[in-house]
């Protein structure tokens, strides 16, 4: 049990479908982050939330909408996906954002499958 | 940030120690090291982290050479449990634009 929660834990979708991924988590932290995990490539950063403000967006496609409505839960809203984007997406928090003397705290992670 | 470098895999026996190498030769200063594993079908899991001492808790010890440029990770007991891809990460104490990049690690099979 990390405190960091993520549903579903696994979801296939087709390209043209829309759907939500969900982490919460149990930490009191104030900063979260979306990654993608792709087995040939190493762990990517897509999004940052520092106090439900988004601080960074690494270049990611407009397929992918993240939402923070506080602290503690943060969504990943999918619509149009394409077969790459197949994939763990993990959620992680981290007491503040960007000071390295703090671990990042990862849920278990969507395995998502695109038809 | 520094790039590391850690052996594709090591097996260790059950109840002893595992000891994982991570090369680090161009960390600087401001730079922690950093571990996590992952094991099959779970997140990252965050074990430890130090700058320049060496560190302890509950999951493992953290050895730093002096001049940082290598550590080990030791689990002192290792269980089947601790089967599992061990990342060893160098991470900038100012840089806010650092990010967590995972390597390919080190494959630990724990043998019973």
């Amino acid at each position: 049990e990390t405190g960091v929660t993520q549903t579903p834990r696994h979801l296939v979708m087709g390209m043209t479908n829309k759907k939500s991924l969900k982490c919460e988590q149990h930490l009191g932290h104030n900063a979260m982050y979306w990654y993608k995990q792709s087995a040939k490539k190493p762990l990517e950063l897509m999004f940052v939330y520092n106090f439900k403000e988004q601080t960074e967006n690494n270049s990611v496609p407009s397929r992918f909408s993240p939402e923070c409505p506080n602290s503690s839960h943060l969504f990943l809203h999918l619509h149009t996906l394409q077969p790459e984007d197949s994939a763990l997406y993990l959620c992680a928090s981290s007491q503040d954002w960007g000071v390295f003397n703090q671990p990042q705290h990862f849920g278990d992670g969507t395995r998502l499958s695109i038809l | 940030d520094a790039k590391t470098t850690q052996p594709p895999s090591m097996d260790c026996a059950e109840g002893r120690a595992a000891n994982l190498p991570c090369n680090h030769s161009t960390i600087s200063g401001n730079e922690y090291v950093y571990w996590y594993r992952q094991i099959h079908s779970q997140g990252p899991q965050y074990i430890i982290h130090g700058l320049k001492n060496n560190e302890t808790n509950e999951m493992a010890s953290l050895i730093i050479t002096e001049d940082r440029k290598s550590s080990t990770l030791i689990l002192p007991h290792a269980t089947l449990r601790d089967t599992a891809v061990y990342y060893c990460i160098a991470l900038s104490l100012m840089n806010r634009d650092d990010k967590i990049i995972f390597g390919k690690g080190t494959r630990l099979h724990i043998l019973p």
